[in-house]
């Protein structure tokens, strides 16, 4: 089974620029969760989608979104980057919602911001 | 407020011996811990999980210890080989609740040597 897909996996991108990232999960994964990782802050949970529903969100700002499709597929949006958002972005996926099953990560996607 | 905290940034051991991986939480309302494993470029991957009723979880050469009342959770490996080096994150949830995301701690960066 194919595990979690993240495309691109590298990105450079200027401030103010838009940058939209996308997460395909395991094969019958309906949980699909972002994280950003950067080295000060550790792995911080962006949000959860589940069945195209948003069902939980990190403490970051409006410029960060994301949506899910019917065929579970997600992607994230960061609009107006600033430098800060230079991160690895990393999607997780799960069978259900994220508190009651192990999720499952993908390699990532490194942005930087320049 | 760090929710999850691994204390040791590093931890360096010989080829053989053991390695001990500590992690320390606040939240009272965490019942479900994971240890996960992230080498350079990829994105973590699940190594062993424990549920708050129980204190003890093995699985090969991985042991995860759950002591709820010192709200404190480790991780051992034995014996240790240079193919475990890498950084070992702690993560907890609370299961079954809306807000089921993972809570990540820092890391703590092992290495193994020969």
């Amino acid at each position: 089974k194919a595990g979690v897909t993240q495309t691109p996996r590298y990105l450079i991108k200027t401030r103010g620029q838009q940058v939209t990232l996308s997460c395909s999960p395991i094969s019958g994964h309906r949980s699909v969760s972002w994280y950003q990782q950067t080295p000060g802050q550790g792995l911080q949970f962006l949000f959860e989608y589940f069945s195209e529903t948003q069902r939980n969100k990190g403490n970051f700002p409006g410029r960060f979104s994301g949506r899910q499709f019917s065929n579970s597929r997600s992607e994230m949006n960061v609009s107006t980057l600033e430098l800060g958002d230079s991160a690895l972005y990393l999607c997780a996926s799960s069978l259900v919602p994220s508190g009651l099953d192990t999720q499952y990560f993908g390699p990532g996607t490194r942005l930087t911001v320049l | 407020d760090q929710q999850v905290k691994q204390n040791s940034p590093s931890l360096s051991v010989q080829e053989g011996r053991i390695s001990i991986l500590n992690c320390d939480y606040t939240n009272s309302m965490f019942d479900y811990f994971l240890w996960y494993k992230k080498y350079p470029a990829e994105g973590p991957t699940f190594l062993i999980s424990i549920s708050s009723i129980k204190d003890k979880n093995e699985d090969g050469r991985f042991t995860v210890f759950l002591n709820k009342s010192a709200k404190h959770l480790s991780l051992h490996i034995v014996p240790s080989q240079p193919g475990d080096s890498a950084v070992y994150f702690c993560a907890a949830s609370v299961s079954g609740g809306s807000q089921g995301n993972l809570i990540f701690g820092k890391g703590t960066k092992l290495s193994v040597k020969p």
